[in-house]
Parts: C-alpha cells; sequence; structure tokens
C-alpha cells in the first residue's frame, strides 16, 4: 500500500486539552497537507507544510514536518467539543496526494 | 460558488447492474480525482485527471472507469458493480496538482450500497 500510517488511531481529550496527531509517509514529498472531515462529510484542507519548512501555524494548529524521519505532527490546542472530527495526512506525490488512514478524535464537553 | 458537487448522494445496486456517479466543479480547476473510503482505510485514488480529456489510474482502478470530456464534470462509471464496491465515493478537484503546493477541494460524497 501507498498510505502512510497516522498515529493514533482514535483520540479522546477533555474540552481546553491538547491534542497531537503524527503521520508518517513512505516516499519522499514537495510538501504534506492536512484536512479534517466531520461525519458523514467531505474534506476539507486545514494546512500545508512545505518540505523546506520544518513548523507551521495557523490560528490553533501547530503542524511539524521531519523529512529525516518522513514524519509530521498536527497539534490543536485549546480543543474545543466543534473540532470533533477525523483528521487525515495526505502526501504529495506528483499529481495525487496520499492519504493516511486517518485520526479519529472526540472532545468531550 | 457551489464548489465540488456530486450526484447523486444515495444509491443502492444489485450485483453486476451499472451506473455512472456525477462530479461537477465551478472554479475551473484542471485537476479532478475520485477516491473511495472505506472503515478504516482512509482515502484511495481511484482515477484522476490533470486536464479536459485526460485521465489516469490511481491506487485502485480496477472495476472502475472515467471519463472527462469537459473541464467542469468528472465521471465515474461503474460497468457491473461487486458488493466489494460498495464504499463511499468522494469527487476532488484541484487548480494543479499538489507538489505545486495546490490543496484539493472535495464534494459532500456519494454512499454506494451493492448488494
Amino acid at each position: 500500500s501507498q498510505q502512510g500510517e497516522e498515529d493514533p488511531q482514535a483520540l479522546s481529550i477533555q474540552e481546553g486539552e491538547n491534542a497531537t496527531m503524527n503521520c508518517s509517509y513512505k516516499t519522499s514529498i514537495n510538501n504534506l497537507q492536512w484536512y479534517r472531515q466531520n461525519s458523514g462529510r467531505g474534506l476539507v484542507h486545514l494546512i500545508l507544510i512545505r518540505s523546506n519548512e520544518r513548523e507551521k501555524h495557523s490560528g490553533r494548529l501547530r503542524v511539524t514536518l521531519d523529512t529525516s524521519k518522513k514524519s509530521s505532527s498536527l497539534l490543536i490546542t485549546a480543543s474545543r467539543a466543534a473540532d470533533t472530527a477525523s483528521y487525515f495526512c495526505a502526501a504529495s506525490q506528483g499529481g495525487k496526494l496520499i492519504f493516511g488512514q486517518g485520526t479519529e478524535l472526540s472532545v468531550k464537553p | 460558488n457551489a464548489g465540488v458537487t456530486q450526484t447523486p448522494k444515495f444509491r443502492v445496486l444489485k450485483t453486476g447492474q451499472s451506473m455512472t456517479l456525477l462530479c461537477a466543479q465551478d472554479m475551473n480547476h484542471e485537476y479532478m480525482y475520485w477516491y473511495r473510503q472505506d472503515p478504516g482505510m482512509g482515502l484511495r485514488l481511484i482515477h484522476y485527471s490533470v486536464g479536459e480529456g485526460t485521465t489516469a489510474k490511481g491506487e485502485v482502478p480496477d472495476g472502475y472507469n472515467v471519463s472527462r470530456l469537459k473541464k467542469q464534470n468528472f465521471l465515474l462509471g461503474l460497468e457491473s458493480a461487486a458488493p466489494s464496491q460498495t464504499s463511499v465515493y468522494f469527487c476532488a478537484s484541484s487548480p494543479d496538482k499538489p507538489t505545486n503546493s495546490y490543496e484539493q477541494y472535495f464534494g459532500p460524497g456519494t454512499r454506494l450500497t451493492v448488494t
């Protein structure tokens, strides 16, 4: 399979806590993207980090990329119940994105 | 702008029947994609297109065909449906290829059940 791995598969936290999701991929990439999927809906793009970047921030999101380890992490700070969703990393490969299997995040109020 | 739309939203087929899923985008995007999503499997690419009149195979193309006769539409066909094709199908579009740092825009999905 070309897919990457995401860890953990499921994560349950309390509102206000931070959530960290990890992603590993298999090939060299130009960039890595993170997407969110609410239950029963399509995916929505969250943030993109290029291969020459190590860290990027967007609001409560912080993404890191370690190309030597072929891994990335997504941190959501001060989580809210509305952050409950599945989160997917996607590695760019030519004309395609290769998606990980996702982390299911549950934020309890 | 409607973004990316998919027709139909739900469909139930019997084994051996055929159907076509329609994806339409109004953003003038060059790239379009068809994915399937199964529990615990993430998204897997079926076929994609880098422009009008072009198509290419993805990770799981067997049992599917596609056409991109118009830039705004990308059709996914199942000629003889099998229970293994029961899945949620997502269409996506993008202005350019992901290696040029472009994101993909997703439709709402089509839930297909093959009995």
